[in-house]
């Protein structure tokens, strides 16, 4: 159980082009995603946390212009990066936490999206 | 703010071997301590985690102990495998909404 899914696995895209990332929780709701940034060897950067039905929280320096993220459902969150440039070129990962009681602390990680931006 | 500290690696091991991954955190509060590990080519999975002091986790032979008195949460495993190479990723949870502040992750790797 309690698996997370991530479409599309990498994407090549050019410069200047919007690229939109999903995350689903299969077999459980999830109020609450969050999304981060993995540069090769380091570790995760939280970008921002998204509320179903809600405005994502942003954390501090992400853009929220260049990165929107929209949470429709209990089993969808989705990740737009506009605009996109060779910067932008990162492993960007989801996670989700279960809505039952008693399981907020652990969040399901997605596999990951590779962006390259040429 | 919230931080986690953990070794750098790589760290290379024979088979067999004992490993130790050393994570100390700041925090707020009382957090709770996880490891998150992550095979090559695949997303972060929970290895085990650890919701208040004393408490020990543990799952496919590792094993990590919340200690408040050092504020560490050290993994170990008394005999590695090929199968557990991977970066493993120390991390806290301790502001409200759950979110997760990650130490730099260390790659292990376990040589037949």
């Amino acid at each position: 159980g309690a698996v997370v899914s991530q479409h599309p696995s990498w994407v090549i895209c050019k410069s200047g082009t919007s690229v939109k990332i999903e995350c689903r929780s299969l077999d459980f709701q999830a109020t609450t995603m969050f999304w981060y940034r993995q540069f090769p060897k380091q570790s995760l950067m939280l970008m921002a946390t998204s509320n179903e039905g809600s405005k994502a929280t942003y954390e501090q320096g992400v853009e929220k212009d260049k990165f929107l993220i929209n949470h429709a459902s209990l089993t969808l969150s989705t990740l737009t990066v506009t605009s996109a440039h060779p910067e932008d070129s990162s492993f960007y990962i989801c996670s989700a936490c279960p809505q039952a009681a008693g399981s907020q602390e652990t969040q399901y990680f997605g596999p990951g999206t590779r962006l390259l931006v040429l | 703010g919230n931080s986690v500290t953990q070794m750098e690696g790589p760290v290379t091991l024979s088979e067999e071997a004992f490993l130790t991954i050393n994570c100390t955190y700041t925090a707020t509060g009382y957090p709770s301590l996880f490891w998150y590990v992550q095979y090559p080519g695949e997303g972060l999975q929970l290895l085990l985690k650890a919701t208040k002091a004393d408490d020990k986790g543990s799952n496919k032979g590792f094993e990590a102990t919340y200690r408040k008195e050092t504020t560490s949460f050290h993994l170990e495993k008394g005999s590695v495998q090929v199968s557990d190479s991977a970066v493993y990723f120390c991390a806290l949870s301790a502001a409200a909404g759950n979110k997760l502040t990650f130490g730099g992750g260390t790659r292990v790797l376990v040589k037949p």
